[in-house]
């Protein structure tokens, strides 16, 4: 079945714009994380979402980050005023809590290049 | 969160099989311990998890030590396709209908020559 999928692939933008990467879970997952991979910081958390509750922020590195997830399916991760230490790769992951929760799958990412 | 050591790189050869360490010597009574890996230019991937027992997939196995403060990852055969970066996490267990957010670390960096 189809797996994943984050859009767009590759991003180039200019310091100080916003930014919107999309994440389309596997059907029927209930939960959706959000982590970046850069070569500072490696792999890091950053937000999930879970069912009809609260979203944990608690891995948002700044208030300029933010994330929302529509239907309980598609969610978007949206940097505002974007800077040079956001570039990075982001990673969006499901998983079928209640079901075999440990097992995060992972999209292949976003790359974002911030200029 | 409870931390996990790695080596930073191992080498193995095609074919042959492959022990990858962890120790967690701060592991609590119910942590889980899982592993991932991630090949180049891809999203990391999930291996196998356990929790006291030791582990069979068609992957890999698991095994965990009695006091459970270290575990391996044990690939059968090594192939090719097997060099990727390896990351051991502990997390504690789900509340029912729950998600776990993961901790990486820096994982193992696994080259297998042919």
């Amino acid at each position: 079945g189809a797996g994943v999928s984050q859009s767009p692939s590759n991003k180039v933008t200019e310091k100080g714009k916003d930014v919107e990467l999309r994440c389309d879970p596997i059907s029927g997952h209930t939960a959706l994380y959000w982590y970046r991979q850069s070569l500072g910081q490696g792999l890091e958390f950053l937000i999930y979402f879970q069912g009809n509750s609260a979203p944990d922020k608690s891995g948002l590195p700044s208030d300029r980050f933010s994330a929302e997830r529509t239907g309980g399916s598609v969610s978007t991760l949206t940097i505002q005023r974007t800077q040079q230490e956001d570039s990075a790769v982001y990673l969006c992951a499901s998983s079928l809590a209640g079901g075999s929760p440990y097992e995060q799958y992972f999209g292949p990412g976003t790359r974002l290049t911030v200029t | 969160d409870a931390k996990t050591t790695q080596p930073n790189s191992m080498e193995s050869n095609e074919e042959e099989p492959v022990h990858l360490p962890c120790n967690h010597s701060t592991i609590s009574g119910t942590d889980y311990i899982h592993w991932y890996r991630q090949l180049p230019s891809q999203g990391p991937e999930y291996v196998i998890h356990g929790l006291t027992s030791n582990v069979n997939n068609r992957m890999a196995s698991l095994a965990i030590a009695e006091d459970r403060k270290s575990s391996t990852l044990i690939l059968h055969r090594a192939t090719l396709r097997d060099a990727a970066v390896y990351y051991c996490i502990l997390s504690p267990p789900l509340i029912i209908q729950g998600a776990q957010k993961l901790v990486f670390g820096q994982g193992t960096r696994l080259t297998i020559n042919p």
